[in-house]
């Protein structure tokens, strides 16, 4: 079974530009969710979708947004760039059979730089 | 509010010795799982073992085993007998049961030379 995949893997942008990322889950699977890792703060979590739907959401600005395919694929947004916004950004997935513990499967993220 | 605190930025180990990295936590709730995550050099994220809060028996997963303080909200991760292999960082998790939602450590990033 393939496992959760990102694209693009690296990204350049500047400051003022917006980017979508892309997360495909593995298959069966119904829930992703969104991390932004940088160096010291560890993994921040954005936001989680589950069944198109956003089910829970982290603290972080409008300008990251998302979103879930019927398919379950999902989409991440970033508005209106900033040099902070530098990170590399993992998606995870997971069954979500039921509520409670679900393991999550990370994917190997996307680089973003911001110039 | 959850936080969870890796107090170790990096550490190093000799091949075939054993290491602890330290975690400890903040929450209110009861429920919950607490977790460690391996990410190596460029390579996806991995689930390395596990803890479920209402069990007092610590977790162990070969030469991965864990030392759960509940009282004290403290999860260390021990490797025995570390290999190269296990250079990478390593990621102490909490996940809260009655919100579904993960939140993780700042990491530590595990050196272990020849």
């Amino acid at each position: 079974k393939a496992g959760v995949t990102q694209t693009p893997r690296y990204l350049i942008k500047t400051r003022g530009q917006q980017v979508t990322l892309s997360c495909s889950p593995i298959s069966g699977h119904r829930s992703v969710s969104w991390y932004q890792q940088t160096p010291g703060q560890g993994l921040q979590f954005l936001f989680e979708y589950f069944s198109e739907t956003q089910r829970n959401k982290g603290n972080f600005p409008g300008r990251f947004s998302g979103r879930q395919f019927s398919n379950s694929r999902s989409e991440m947004n970033v508005s209106t760039l900033e040099l902070g916004d530098s990170a590399l950004y993992l998606c995870a997935s997971s069954l979500a059979l039921s509520r409670g513990y679900d393991e999550q499967f990370f994917g190997p993220g996307t680089r973003l730089t911001v110039l | 509010a959850q936080t969870v605190t890796q107090s170790q930025p990096e550490m190093s180990v000799q091949e075939a010795e054993t290491v602890t990295l330290s975690c400890t936590y903040d929450t209110s709730e009861n429920n919950y799982y607490l977790f460690w995550y391996k990410q190596p050099p460029s390579r996806q994220m991995i689930l390395v073992i596990r803890q479920e809060a209402y069990k007092q028996q610590n977790a162990t997963e070969n030469r991965f085993s864990v030392n759960f303080q509940k009282a004290a909200k403290s999860f260390s991760l021990k490797i025995s007998d570390s290999q190269l292999g296990d250079t990478a960082m390593y990621f102490c998790a909490f996940m809260n049961l009655n919100f579904n939602k993960f939140y993780f450590g700042s990491g530590t990033k595990l050196n272990v030379k020849p």
